[in-house]
């Protein structure tokens, strides 16, 4: 039974590209949440989708980022036009329903730009 | 806004010995995560925290959860080496519409020395 599958694991890219990172959640799962993690510090919320929905972007910057989660296929996050500053690691999670259900984290992705 | 505290943020602890990691939370909640993460790894959950009074164990790890005093501990009986890694502890809102969105707090690195 796979977990949470991210990809790539690292991406590098130069300022001005952009970044597609993708997500396919576990088996059973329909929500889909990315986070990200700067250096040393806490994973920050950034957006949360169901099948075609995006529930809650509040987390997301407002320019350049965006997340979608097809009918088919696995959860998106891209980021245009890259800056030094989006250089951190992120990380899709997915989850079941119902209280008390877990969270079940991806291997992250970790973006360096250059 | 809610705001999640963990301390120590930096623990070096010896071999054999206790110690207790503390996380503060700012607005109610009922339910609290505890993850481990190794370098350039994803996050392991440890344990959930559904009520108050909560007590789960693991091996030489116990995580409590006392909600009218917003505190979580994390409790480390006789350290190894294996248990050096990040420990975060995250907290769902359980209001307003957001009882999906994990808030972390910034991590406690823990290493453990023989």
């Amino acid at each position: 039974n796979a977990g949470v599958m991210q990809n790539p694991r690292h991406l590098v890219r130069r300022r001005g590209q952009e970044a597609r990172l993708r997500c396919s959640p576990m088996k059973g799962h329909s929500h889909v949440y990315w986070y990200r993690q700067l250096p040393e510090e806490g994973l920050k919320f950034m957006v949360y989708l169901q099948k075609e929905n995006i529930i809650d972007e509040s987390g997301m910057p407002k320019e350049r980022f965006s997340a979608e989660f097809p009918k088919e296929g696995p959860s998106i996050l891209r980021i245009q036009q890259v800056v030094r500053g989006d250089s951190a690691a992120y990380f899709c999670a997915s989850s079941g329903t119902g209280i008390g259900y877990g969270y079940t984290f991806g291997s992250g992705t970790r973006l360096t730009v250059v | 806004e809610l705001k999640v505290e963990q301390n120590p943020l930096f623990l070096s602890m010896q071999e054999g010995k206790n110690y207790t990691i503390y996380c503060n939370y700012s607005t109610t909640s009922d339910r609290l995560y505890w993850y481990r993460q190794d370098p350039g790894k994803s996050l392991e959950s440890l344990f959930v925290l559904l009520s108050n009074g909560a007590v789960k164990q693991e091996g030489r790890l116990m995580a409590s959860l006392d909600t009218k005093a917003r505190l979580s501990t994390l409790h480390i009986t006789a350290a190894v080496h294996d248990l050096s890694a990040t420990y975060f502890c995250a907290v769902v809102l359980n209001s307003g519409g957001s009882n999906y969105k994990l808030t972390f707090g910034k991590g406690t690195l823990l290493t453990v020395n023989p």
